[in-house]
C-alpha cells in the first residue's frame, strides 16, 4: 500500500521548453502533496505544499510562476517548469501523506529533468 | 529555522560490521522524527517515525532511537544489500503544513 507514482521518469528538453510533471497516489487519497527538488549529494529541498483544490503554498525563495503546481484531485498532483532553462536541471521528487497529521510521506521515484 | 545534521556524510562497512548512523536535529518543537533509505536515482523510501524521547523501532536489521537532540539508526550484522543513502527528516509542531525538513543522508556502502 502507499504507492506514489511519478511521471515521467527522466526527461531531457531545449532551453525554453516547459515541461510537466505528474504526481499521483495509486491506493489512496491525498489532500496534501509535496514537491520536492534534490540536487547532487544534497538534501531534499521542499518547493511547495500542494493542497487538493486550493493554491499551493510555495517555499520562500520558489518563483509559483515558473513553478506552477495543480492539485485538482485527491490522486493527481502536478507540476509545471514553465520556460525551463539549464539551472532548473535537477531531480524532482514528490510526496503524499498518508491520513492526516504526522503520518509519513511516501515518495515517488522522481524526475530526472535536463535542460540542454 | 530548523536544522538536521547527518554524520557520517559516507560510511563504508563490511557485511556484518554493525554501526551506527547519527542524526542530530534543531527544531522548535519536535512532532516527529523520520527515517528514510534512498536508492540512487529513486525517491526515498519510509523506514520509520518516532514521536518523542526514548522511543525505539525496529525493522530487520535496522533500529532507531530517539532523544532531545539527536537520533541514532543502528545497523546490526549489515548485508550488501542494505547499501543506499540513509535519510533523516524532522517535522516540527505548530502550523498545518506538516513539512519534512531533511538532513543530507549517510551514504552506507556493505562489502562483502
Amino acid at each position: 500500500g502507499a504507492v506514489v507514482s511519478q511521471h515521467p521518469s527522466r526527461v531531457i528538453c531545449k532551453s525554453g521548453t516547459s515541461v510537466k510533471i505528474e504526481c499521483r497516489s495509486l491506493d489512496f487519497q491525498a489532500t496534501t502533496m509535496f514537491w520536492y527538488r534534490q540536487f547532487p549529494k544534497q538534501s531534499l529541498m521542499l518547493m511547495a505544499t500542494s493542497n487538493e483544490g486550493s493554491k499551493a503554498t510555495y517555499e520562500q525563495g520558489v518563483e509559483k510562476d515558473k513553478f506552477l503546481i495543480n492539485h485538482a484531485s485527491l490522486t493527481l498532483s502536478t507540476l509545471t517548469v514553465t520556460s525551463a532553462h539549464p539551472e532548473d536541471s535537477s531531480f524532482y521528487i514528490c510526496s503524499a501523506r498518508v491520513g492526516q497529521g504526522n503520518a509519513p510521506q511516501h515518495f515517488g521515484d522522481g524526475t530526472r529533468l535536463s535542460i540542454l | 529555522e530548523d536544522q538536521v545534521t547527518q554524520s557520517p556524510e559516507a560510511l563504508r562497512l563490511q557485511e556484518g560490521e554493525s554501526s551506527s548512523l547519527n542524526c542530530s536535529y534543531t527544531v522548535s518543537g519536535l512532532r516527529g522524527l523520520f527515517w528514510y533509505r534512498q536508492d540512487p536515482g529513486k525517491g526515498p523510501e519510509f523506514l520509520f517515525t518516532l514521536y518523542s524521547a526514548g522511543e525505539e523501532k525496529e525493522k530487520e536489521r535496522l533500529k532507531a532511537t530517539l532523544t532531545k537532540k539527536e537520533s541514532f539508526l543502528h545497523i546490526t550484522a549489515p548485508k550488501p544489500e542494505d547499501s543506499a543513502t540513509y535519510l533523516c527528516a524532522v517535522q516540527a509542531s505548530g502550523g498545518s503544513n506538516y513539512k519534512l525538513t531533511f538532513g543530507k543522508g549517510t551514504l552506507l556502502t556493505v562489502n562483502p
